[in-house]
C-alpha cells in the first residue's frame, strides 16, 4: 500500500519557469489537499479538492492551479515560478468518511526557485 | 479566520524528563479539533494526538498527553520520559469540525532532546 506519493523529491527551477508537481493516492480517498511549508515556519493550504471534479481555494493559492479529473490524483501546477514559491511541498489525503477522517500525508516535494 | 500560535520556537530537555509545549489559538466556532503533528528531519508528518472540542477528557497516547483548555484556548503538549527520537519539529494545529481538513497549523516548535 503505497499511500500518498509525490513526485518529484525535489526540483530546482528558474524564475518564470512552470513545472507541475505530481500527486497521486491509492486509498480511494475523496479529499485531496495541497500545502506549503517555508522555512522554518508550519504548513500552509494551498488547494484542496473533494472529489473529482471539485477543487477550492486555500489560504495561499496566488500563483498556483490545481486539477482533480481522477479520484487518484490531483496535480498542482506553478506557471511562472517565482522565488516566493521556493518552498517544500506536501499533498495529503483523507477519505472523508464519518466525523473524523485521517489525514495522510506524502513526504514532500522541496522545491527552490533561483 | 482562525489562528494557532506557538510562542516557543525552541525548547530542550533532558532524555527521560519532562517538556511541555505550548499552543494557543483563536476560533469562534465551538465543534473543532485540535491536533499535535512531529515532524522528523526525515519531513514526514506524523500525528501525535488529536482533541476533539466537544470532548472534556485530555487526550493521552503513551507517553504524549494534552492539556485541553477550552475556555483559555489553550491546547499544550506534554511529553513524559523523553526519548532521543522524540526530537523534531512540533506543529500545533487546528480544524473546523465538519467538512474537509482544512487544518491551520502554528509555527513550530523545535524540540532537543539533550543525552
Amino acid at each position: 500500500n503505497a499511500g500518498v506519493t509525490q513526485t518529484p523529491k525535489f526540483r530546482i527551477l528558474k524564475i518564470g519557469q512552470s513545472m507541475t508537481l505530481q500527486c497521486t493516492q491509492d486509498m480511494n480517498h475523496n479529499y485531496m489537499y495541497w500545502y506549503r511549508q517555508d522555512p522554518g515556519m508550519g504548513l500552509k493550504l494551498i488547494y484542496y479538492s473533494v472529489g473529482a471534479g471539485i477543487t477550492d481555494k486555500g489560504e495561499v493559492p496566488n500563483g498556483y492551479n490545481v486539477s482533480r479529473s481522477t479520484t487518484e490524483d490531483f496535480p498542482l501546477r506553478l506557471e511562472l515560478a517565482a522565488p516566493s514559491q521556493t518552498s517544500v511541498y506536501f499533498c495529503a489525503s483523507s477519505s472523508g468518511q464519518g466525523r473524523y477522517s485521517p489525514l495522510h500525508f506524502g513526504n514532500g516535494t522541496r522545491l527552490t526557485v533561483t | 479566520a482562525q489562528t494557532v500560535t506557538q510562542s516557543q520556537p525552541e525548547m530542550s530537555v533532558q532524555e527521560a524528563e519532562t517538556v511541555t509545549l505550548s499552543c494557543t489559538y483563536d476560533t469562534s466556532e465551538s465543534d473543532y479539533y485540535l491536533f499535535w503533528y512531529k515532524q522528523p528531519p526525515s519531513r514526514q508528518m506524523i500525528l501525535v494526538i488529536r482533541q476533539e472540542a466537544y470532548k472534556q477528557q485530555n487526550a493521552t497516547e503513551n507517553r504524549f498527553s494534552v492539556n485541553f483548555q477550552k475556555a483559555a484556548k489553550s491546547f499544550s503538549l506534554k511529553i513524559s520520559d523523553s526519548q532521543l527520537g522524540d526530537a523534531a519539529m512540533y506543529f500545533c494545529a487546528y480544524r473546523r469540525g465538519q467538512g474537509a481538513q482544512k487544518l491551520v497549523f502554528g509555527q513550530g516548535t523545535r524540540l532537543t532532546i539533550n543525552p
